[in-house]
């Protein structure tokens, strides 16, 4: 059965302190590795797409890096408007329905 | 683009009344989502469209629950009768291609009291 976790459950940091978050997947023919960020009381935004391992993408404080087996999401001197909850999801090449990860839940303190 | 829209935005029933949530999705795009977000389960796929056609729909909890899609700019959720578990954030997304990017609206929040 395709999982995906992600870990910390949480995180605390202070504004500047740059930390990584973690999706650990475990599919059968990964086609593609989404990450999104969810503020409370709305739905997922996109952020990146990752194909293959080795691969990375970076948009602001963020840049998303793929192996064989997991991902992180680098937050580079974050600030207090980073704070979400930032998902995962993975589609594999025979099933290609999105499998989410449970989230991290990212606050950033001033 | 106006992205996913969703309507209502917040839903507050009584057990047994039906629910019906509605959703546009992006123009353009040949497949749409629904999923349920609950604190317990996270983001759950209750059912999926391809070309309006209903592809897969064993993410879908219940008889009590059903799903149509009209046209390309429409489809709806339906809960009858609404029982206090469905209580629940619910997400319809879009995307163009099977596998790849899904764009979500803003949700639904449903609360059966």
């Amino acid at each position: 059965e395709d999982q995906v976790t992600q870990s910390p459950e949480a995180l605390r940091l202070q504004e500047g302190e740059s930390s990584s978050l973690n999706c650990s997947y475990t599919v059968s023919g990964l086609r593609g590795l989404f990450w999104y960020r969810q503020d409370p009381g709305k739905g997922p935004e996109f952020l990146f797409t990752l194909y293959s391992a080795g691969e990375e993408k970076e948009k602001e404080r963020l840049k998303a890096t793929l192996t064989k087996k997991e991902s992180f999401l680098h937050i580079t001197a974050p600030k207090p408007e980073d704070s979400a909850t930032y998902l995962c999801a993975v589609t594999t090449n025979y099933g290609q329905n999105f499998v989410f990860g449970p989230g991290t839940r990212l606050s950033v303190l001033p | 683009d106006a992205g996913v829209i969703q309507s209502p935005r917040h839903e507050v029933t009584e057990m047994g009344q039906e629910v019906t949530l509605r959703c546009k999705p992006i123009s353009g795009h040949d497949y749409l989502f629904w999923y349920r977000q609950t604190m317990m389960r996270g983001l759950e796929l209750l059912i999926y469209f391809n070309n309006n056609v209903p592809i897969d729909d064993s993410g879908m909890p219940e008889d009590r629950f059903s799903a149509k899609m009209p046209n390309a700019s429409f489809s709806t959720l339906k809960i009858q009768p609404s029982e206090p578990r469905d209580s629940a954030v619910y997400f319809c997304a879009s995307s163009r291609v099977r596998g790849e990017t899904q764009y979500f609206g803003p949700g639904t929040r449903l609360l059966v009291l």
